[in-house]
């Protein structure tokens, strides 16, 4: 069974560009999250789906983070515009129904924005 | 406010030894704890989940433990192998319930020497 799947896995971007990463959670989940990873901030929840509806988005930094679900098998996390402090490793990751603790996180997309 | 806490510095043991990693926690009260292990350019992989009602779990050779009392919980790798270096983390769930919002340790690295 395929795990969960994101696109691209490297992104390089120039400062003030649309960035979009795309994320595929592993079929039959019904919970998805968007984390990202820095050495000095570690990983950090960003927002999280529950059946394609965003529960909680307390942990988007900014306006110019938007997140979307709009089927089971697809979500997107677009920065628009991007800025270096952006720059970051996001990770995706869905959980099976009632276990929102087991988390399977994708191989993260790394995102570099000079 | 909430927080994480495990050891930043790396953790080298000799292969055969018992390997020990820590997660202090703060202003918490979880119902339930979990460590996680990530690989160099991997997402966190899930490896056990322990509750609040439960002193101690094991699988293989990964055993845990969970003091509410002291906020701590332990890691343990029995006969540790260099398969097992990696960099392993702890999270708590901040929500109220089980909510599936994760905060994340900041991680310690096992290297275990051959």
């Amino acid at each position: 069974d395929a795990g969960v799947i994101q696109s691209p896995r490297h992104e390089v971007t120039e400062m003030g560009q649309e960035v979009t990463l795309r994320c595929k959670p592993i079929s039959g989940h019904n919970s998805l999250f968007w984390y990202r990873q820095t050495m000095m901030r570690g990983l950090e929840l960003l927002i999280y789906f529950n059946n394609n509806v965003p529960i909680d988005d307390s942990g988007m930094p900014e306006d110019r983070f938007s997140a979307k679900m709009p089927n089971a098998s697809f979500s997107t996390l677009k920065i628009q515009p991007s800025e270096p402090r952006d720059s970051a490793v996001y990770f995706c990751a869905s959980s099976p129904q009632g276990s929102y603790y087991e988390q399977y996180f994708g191989p993260g997309t790394r995102l570099t924005v000079t | 406010s909430q927080k994480i806490e495990q050891n930043s510095e790396a953790l080298n043991i000799q292969e055969g030894k018992t390997a020990t990693l820590t997660c202090n926690y703060t202003n918490y009260s979880p119902a339930y704890l979990q460590w996680y292990r990530q690989d160099p350019g991997r997402g966190p992989v899930f490896l056990l989940l322990i509750r609040e009602n439960e002193k101690e779990k094991r699988k293989e050779r990964l055993k845990v433990t969970f003091d509410t009392t002291l906020k701590q919980s332990l890691f343990h790798i029995t006969a540790s192998q260099p398969a097992d270096s990696a960099t392993y983390l702890c999270a708590l769930d901040r929500g109220s319930s089980n909510t599936g919002k994760l905060i994340f340790g900041q991680g310690t690295t096992l290297q275990v020497k051959p």
